[in-house]
């Protein structure tokens, strides 16, 4: 059974940083593209960031360049989102998502429940 | 940069009635890469049809999709209380991977 866990949101102060993590089981995690997508309080959902197997593509919006950075670990298959510069604007759900091929664009067949990140003085 | 534009905002509907939700693409884009992607309350989203009329393994043959850039549409045969839930499409063609900005389907 794919599975996949989030983990590392809280509370944080503006201009601070997180680090999220995405514990993957149930699949060959290096095979597969993988995305975070948020959501803010309330409203729709925002794409974040992609990476492709063996981190050849990487992918960000443009909200977030420059301050987030997505990587993966594939030995302890891992996905991460390195978020800096924290602003307001940022707080939402962050979704760990799996794309079933290794490279190219494809939907998102496997969401993981999500965690809260939470950016506040 | 595409842009997606989902009608109606809220749909209220009896049990039994068919559900219609169209997706509006700002420019030509390809069927192969439009998504539709169904969130329950409190709930991640689950991916629907891929490939705008594909559906996505498990998925019942109530919920299909259809159209070609820059219209598509998700129909929902015959409602049911688990279908309240808000529905997203998603066009996956290139970078950046927008989502529409959703209708929530609602049993009267």
């Amino acid at each position: 059974e794919v599975q996949l866990v989030e983990s590392g949101g809280g509370l944080v102060k503006p201009g601070g940083s997180l680090r999220l993590s995405c514990a993957a089981s149930g699949f060959t995690f290096s095979f597969h593209t993988m995305n975070w997508v948020r959501q803010a309080p309330g409203k729709g959902l925002e794409w974040v960031s992609s990476i492709s197997s063996s981190s050849n593509y990487i992918f960000y919006a443009d909200s977030v360049k420059g301050r987030f950075s997505i990587s993966r670990d594939d030995a302890t298959n891992s996905l991460f989102l390195q978020m800096n510069s924290l602003r307001a604007e940022d707080t939402a759900v962050y979704f760990c998502a799996r794309a079933p091929y290794s490279s190219g664009w494809s939907a998102f067949d496997y969401w993981g429940q999500g965690t809260l990140v939470t950016v506040s003085s | 940069e595409v842009v997606l534009t989902q009608s109606p905002g809220t749909l209220s509907l009896s049990p039994g009635e068919r559900a219609t939700l169209s997706c509006r693409a700002s420019q030509g884009v390809s069927s192969s890469h439009l998504a539709w992607y169904q969130q329950r309350p409190g709930q991640a989203p689950r991916l629907l049809i891929y490939g705008a009329s594909k559906r996505a393994t498990g998925i019942p043959d109530k919920f299909s999709g259809s159209g070609s850039g820059p219209d598509f549409t998700l129909t929902i045969g015959r409602l049911e209380p688990e279908d309240v839930a808000v529905y997203y499409c998603q066009y996956y063609g290139d970078s950046p991977l927008p989502f529409g900005g959703g209708t929530k389907v609602e049993i009267k």
